[in-house]
C-alpha cells in the first residue's frame, strides 16, 4: 500500500526561484523523511522531521509537517541547476520498527539555468 | 569509506535464468534493505535484515530470496527470473532511521 504521495509529479522552474513539493499520507506516522535522487543514482537523505515538530530547516531546505492534515511540504529556496532531481518522501509508522518506511512516487524537479 | 556498493551495475537475463545481486556496506550498519524502483511506483521494499543471520519479507518478496551471512553483505537472489522483475534494484543500509542507498542495479529480464 502506498503511504506517501508527492504532488506535483513534475515541476519545472527557473534558477533562483523557489520550489515547493508536497507529500500526503494516509495513516499516523512517527516521522517523515525527504530524499533526493539524481538521475541514474541512489537516493540521498535530505532531512527528517518528527511528528512533534512542525518545521525544520537545513541550508536552503525547509520542511513543514501538518499531522492534522497528514501532509508535509519541502521548500527549496533559491534553486540551482544542481537541484534538478527527483524528490521522495518516506513515512515511518508508529507501531513498527526502524525498517518500516514507505516511499512515495516522487516529484521530478527540473531547474532551468 | 565506500558507503554502500552494489554489484553488478547492469544485467540482462533471459526468462528462467537465476542471478544474485550483491550489496556491501562499510558503515557497520545493523539494518539492510533491498528495494525495487519501477516507473510511477516509487520504491518498494522487497526484503530486509535487522542483523547478521536474520532476514524478513517486505512488501513485494515473491520471486526473491535473500541472505545475510555477514553483517556487511546482503545478497538478493532471483531463482527463476521473470519479465515482471525488470526493474532498478537498490540496496540500502541504516543504523537508525536514515537510509544510505547504493547506486542501483538495472536489471532487464527478456
Amino acid at each position: 500500500s502506498q503511504q506517501g504521495e508527492e504532488d506535483p509529479q513534475a515541476l519545472s522552474i527557473q534558477e533562483g526561484e523557489n520550489a515547493t513539493m508536497n507529500c500526503s499520507y494516509k495513516t499516523s506516522i512517527n516521522n517523515l523523511q525527504w530524499y533526493r535522487q539524481n538521475s541514474g543514482r541512489g537516493l540521498v537523505h535530505l532531512i527528517l522531521i518528527r511528528s512533534n515538530e512542525r518545521e525544520k530547516h537545513s541550508g536552503r531546505l525547509r520542511v513543514t509537517l501538518d499531522t492534522s492534515k497528514k501532509s508535509s511540504s519541502l521548500l527549496i529556496t533559491a534553486s540551482r541547476a544542481a537541484d534538478t532531481a527527483s524528490y521522495f518522501c518516506a513515512t515511518g509508522g508508529t507501531t513498527s520498527g526502524t525498517y518500516k518506511y514507505i516511499f512515495g512516487t516522487g516529484t521530478r524537479l527540473k531547474v532551468l539555468a | 569509506n565506500a558507503g554502500v556498493t552494489q554489484t553488478p551495475k547492469f544485467r540482462v537475463l533471459k526468462t528462467g535464468q537465476s542471478m544474485t545481486l550483491l550489496c556491501a556496506q562499510d558503515m557497520n550498519h545493523e539494518y539492510m534493505y533491498w528495494y525495487r524502483q519501477d516507473p510511477g511506483m516509487g520504491l518498494r521494499l522487497i526484503h530486509y535484515s535487522v542483523g547478521e543471520g536474520t532476514t524478513a519479507k517486505g512488501e513485494v518478496p515473491d520471486g526473491y530470496n535473500v541472505s545475510r551471512l555477514k553483517k556487511q553483505n546482503f545478497l538478493l537472489g532471483l531463482e527463476s527470473a521473470a519479465p515482471s522483475q525488470t526493474s532498478v534494484y537498490f540496496c540500502a543500509s541504516s543504523r537508525t532511521r536514515t537510509r544510505f542507498f547504493g547506486p542501483g542495479t538495472r536489471l532487464t529480464v527478456l
